[in-house]
């Protein structure tokens, strides 16, 4: 079964430092990865994704994402922290190879940064 | 944009309760599902559906069965809430497509006095 580690609670960084968050995965096949965030009493909003292709994948607020395969790794990264980047984190997994379309989270990594 | 509504923010039962929590997309999605949310634990999924009277076992979901008699809703029930089932519920849909993420819903936060 497919799922995803990510080894810090929480992460600090001061405004306008870069920002990594950490995820790890596990699947049976290829995986299909995905991060998350979600604002104080919201539901998680999608902000990027890797299927296929270029290693490095940019999405929402500019955030981007490496995926390494022989480490089996999916770190987030942002070049330079915002106050309004403060929030919960998600990395999800999804099995290409399995039929069923579930995906599996972390447990989430709370980002706070200071002004 | 695809829209997940979930009908209820905040939610007080008591211990026995059956209590049943809504969700509702409007894009036309095949598949559904219910997670909970806890501190430190992330979302672990109760159930899924991945067609109309269809449903599947998640990673926990004793305590809890589901109801979808339409595309569009798909329902979580508490049988019998207990305070152990205290959390935040998140709903979310996605097409078959199985590369695309889910869309959310805003979650019911769940109370059982």
């Amino acid at each position: 079964a497919q799922s995803v580690a990510q080894p810090e609670d929480q992460v600090n960084v001061a405004e306008g430092n870069p920002l990594t968050v950490k995820c790890t995965y596990s699947v049976s096949g290829n995986p299909y990865l995905f991060w998350y965030v979600q604002y104080p009493n919201r539901g998680l909003q999608f902000l990027l994704k890797y299927i296929t292709g270029d290693n490095l994948v940019k999405g929402s607020y500019g955030f981007e994402a490496e995926f390494n395969k022989s480490q089996t790794s999916f770190h987030l990264k942002k070049p330079s922290a915002l106050v309004s980047d403060s929030a919960l984190y998600f990395c999800a997994v999804r099995d290409r190879n399995r039929n069923n379309n579930d995906m599996r989270f972390g447990a989430g990594t709370r980002l706070t940064v200071k002004p | 944009d695809v829209k997940v509504t979930q009908s209820s923010r905040y939610l007080v039962k008591r211990t026995g309760e059956k209590v049943f929590l809504e969700c509702v997309q409007d894009m036309d999605h095949e598949n559904m599902f219910w997670y909970r949310q806890d501190p430190g634990l992330g979302l672990r999924l109760i159930y899924f559906s991945y067609d109309v009277k269809m449903k599947e076992k998640g990673d926990i979901p004793e305590g809890y069965s589901v109801s979808r008699e339409k595309k569009e809703r798909f329902s979580l029930i508490l049988e019998s809430a207990s305070t152990n089932q205290t959390s935040m519920y998140l709903c979310a849909s996605s097409p078959n497509w199985v590369a695309r993420g889910y869309t959310f819903g805003s979650g019911t936060r769940l109370t059982v006095v």
